[in-house]
């Protein structure tokens, strides 16, 4: 039930842009993104819920395909505090969220 | 208001023996979740907890338990530890499901030599 991600890694420049997917294999409630920076306790980016809505938190912004059971986080302008692991999490019933194994993201100067 | 506490910080224990660790939530939150992480395998969902009760429990073996108290802190069990249960083990609360926004604790780091 775990989702699968994609990019495993990538490195940017700054200002640089990204995308990060996510993909289920399962239908799914809802789709939830985190930031992980080294060392650190995973962080709430944002929540989508069932709807094909999109959400933007500052230069990050993500949308969610129902149909498809994807997922994609876009990160734009990319800045040196975007680096650490990106998850998504996907809930597939009641009372569950399975995270992905993450994108290790790098911005360097 | 305080953050989601988890202790010990560090373990090392040796295969075979057993280790508790403990989660306090954030004030108000009653649903505690327990994930393993490790570099290949990301976050690995272990269970849920609500009002003293599990409601999902993730795919791993029976070494692994928890339970959560009236207070809503919740502690997990592993018996008999192998090598392979070297992890970094998360809890998160939500305030009652866990498809709200989670908080994480900064986990146990967990060595089974």
């Amino acid at each position: 039930q775990q989702p699968v991600q994609s990019p495993q890694a990538v490195i940017l420049r700054e200002g640089e842009d990204a995308v990060i997917n996510c993909s289920s294999s399962k239908a799914l409630y809802s789709v939830h993104w985190y930031r992980q920076k080294h060392g650190e306790a995973p962080v709430f980016l944002m929540i989508l819920l069932k709807g094909g809505e999109q959400k933007g938190h500052d230069k990050i912004s993500a949308s969610f395909n129902e149909k498809k059971q994807q997922s994609s986080l876009y990160l734009t302008a990319s800045q040196l505090s975007y680096s650490g692991t990106y998850f998504c999490g996907t809930e597939t019933g009641a009372n569950n969220l399975f995270f992905g194994t993450g994108t290790r993201l790098t911005v360097i100067p | 208001k305080a953050g989601v506490t988890q202790t010990p910080r560090y373990l090392i224990k040796t295969r075979g023996q057993q280790v508790t660790l403990s989660c306090s939530p954030i004030s108000g939150h009653r649903s505690v979740s327990w994930y393993q992480q490790t570099p290949g395998q990301g976050l690995q969902f272990l269970f849920e907890y609500f009002s003293e009760t599990q409601r999902n429990k993730g795919n791993f073996p029976g070494r692994f338990s928890g339970r959560q108290f009236s207070n809503s802190r919740s502690e997990m069990n592993v018996s008999t530890l192998e090598l392979g249960d070297s992890a970094l083990y998360l809890c998160a609360s939500s305030f009652q499901v866990p498809n709200e926004k989670l908080f994480f604790g900064s986990g146990t780091q967990l060595s089974v030599l």
